[in-house]
């Protein structure tokens, strides 16, 4: 069974500063990974996905992932914290059965602070 | 394009009771799942469609029912409402069954079982 962990529940940077949140991936398979945000009282947002045609991933809003399969990791990252990343990020795998079924991890709330 | 379209927003049941939480989207799209989000979790899949009429369960199905008669509607029954199932549950699509396909997001119902 396809699996993800993410370390951290709450992480804290200054605006500008670097975002770093961490999720590694358990998988028997090849895995495609995702990069999901949630703003509050909203839904989840799609802001990149891995498919395998390149590790380095970039999405929307500045942020990008590297998936790195040594590690079993699938990082986001951002150079800059702007004020308004400030939101909850899940990261999720697919099961390859079909059905396009994902696995969420337990998220990550991000507070971006002046 | 609306998307996906939860209703109600919020609602709040007795033990026992028994209500449907609708989901539409105006998409076309083929694959429709419901999710429930609880604090420290993540989100949990319950049950998915990948078409008109067909209908699997996810990780956490018990208590819930679902039906897809048409393409664009897909609700979820809770049949004798618990505590338990008190938490925030999402709805979401995907235009295809194939496991790289973004999925889509309503804004969610907030449930609260007294």
């Amino acid at each position: 069974a396809q699996s993800v962990t993410q370390l951290g529940s709450h992480v804290s940077v200054s605006e500008g500063a670097l975002v770093l949140l961490r999720c590694n991936y358990s998988s028997s398979v090849p895995p495609y990974l995702f990069w999901y945000v949630q703003y509050p009282n909203q839904g989840l947002q799609l802001l990149l996905k891995y498919t395998s045609a390149a590790t380095l991933v970039k999405g929307i809003n500045g942020f990008e992932a590297e998936f790195k399969k040594s590690e079993t990791s699938f990082h986001l990252t951002k150079p800059s914290a702007h004020m308004s990343d400030a939101a909850e990020y899940f990261c999720a795998v697919s099961d390859p059965g079909g059905g396009n079924k994902l696995t969420f991890g337990t998220g990550t709330q991000l507070k971006v602070e002046l | 394009n609306a998307g996906v379209t939860q209703t109600p927003k919020f609602q709040v049941l007795k033990t026992g009771q028994s209500m449907t939480l609708q989901c539409a989207q105006d998409m076309n799209h083929e694959y429709m799942s419901w999710y429930r989000q609880d604090p420290g979790m993540g989100l949990r899949l319950i049950h998915y469609s990948v078409g008109a009429g067909i209908t699997d369960q996810g990780e956490v199905p018990n208590g819930y029912n679902v039906s897809r008669s048409t393409t664009e509607d897909f609700p979820l029954r809770l049949l004798s409402a618990a505590p338990s199932q008190t938490s925030v549950y999402f709805c979401a699509s995907s235009y295809s069954t194939e496991y790289n396909s973004p999925l889509h997001f309503g804004n969610g119902t907030r449930l609260t079982v007294t």
